[in-house]
């Protein structure tokens, strides 16, 4: 299957910064992009569909303002969790849709943020 | 209820057992992954099923259209299988996006 890559994939900080995670589909291009976010024991949950060149959709309760999502290719997204807080600490998957494809759909490993 | 139900909800079982994990759905959808989610948390997308059966090594993963259930065989089952698994479908058809609904996964441990 098609490989999605994301970095890093864990990440320390302190209450009050900022945190970056790249998402790249490395072996297809992607119009969307997806962002998953799983606390423990629970399912994967959508934060934001994000869509090359255009703003992105935010699911509801999903600060924009606080996960600020940029896809600037059609194999990167980012998303930035702007003034973390210990509540933001989470793990954050991505996802790509294969450019073409409305099905194909493939996962990054993930990232696991802690905010002390 | 909840539209994407995996049964177990927990699996013990025995190196080199047959495993069945199912999938039940209560929605229209276009596609079914099947994830799997190793303890340190990194998914890995092992099919994307619309119809039929796939087979990718001791992996078989089987979709019933009609009957809106899926099935994930483990063959000769070994402990690097322990994992959680996951199901998801995407909802219906056209250009809707995202739309994945996960179910709450089937956690497998596989003794040696």
């Amino acid at each position: 299957g098609a490989v999605v890559s994301q970095h890093p994939s864990r990440v320390i900080c302190k209450s009050g910064t900022s945190v970056k995670i790249e998402c790249r589909s490395l072996d297809f291009q992607a119009t969307t992009m997806f962002w998953y976010r799983q606390f423990p024991k629970q399912s994967l949950m959508l934060m934001a569909t994000s869509n090359e060149g255009s703003k992105a959709t935010y699911e509801q309760g999903v600060e924009k303002d606080k996960f600020l999502i940029n896809h600037a290719s059609l194999t990167l997204s980012t998303l930035t969790v702007t003034s973390a807080h210990p509540e933001d600490s989470s793990f954050y998957i991505c996802s790509a849709r294969v450019q073409g494809s409305i099905n194909e759909q493939f996962f990054g490993p993930g990232t696991r943020l802690t905010v002390l | 209820k909840n539209e994407v139900e995996q049964s177990p909800q927990n699996l013990t079982a025995q190196e080199g057992e047959f495993i069945t994990i199912n999938c039940s759905y209560s929605v229209g959808i276009s596609a079914l992954h099947w994830l799997q989610q190793h303890p340190g948390g990194g998914i890995v997308s092992l099919f994307m099923l619309s119809s039929g059966k796939k087979k990718h090594g001791r992996l078989i993963a089987t979709i019933n259209i009609q009957e809106k259930h899926s099935s994930l065989h483990i063959t000769a089952s070994h402990p690097r299988d322990s994992a959680v698994y996951i199901c998801a479908v995407k909802r219906g058809y056209g250009g809707s996006q995202g739309n994945l609904i996960f179910g709450k996964g089937t956690k497998l441990s596989v003794k040696p």
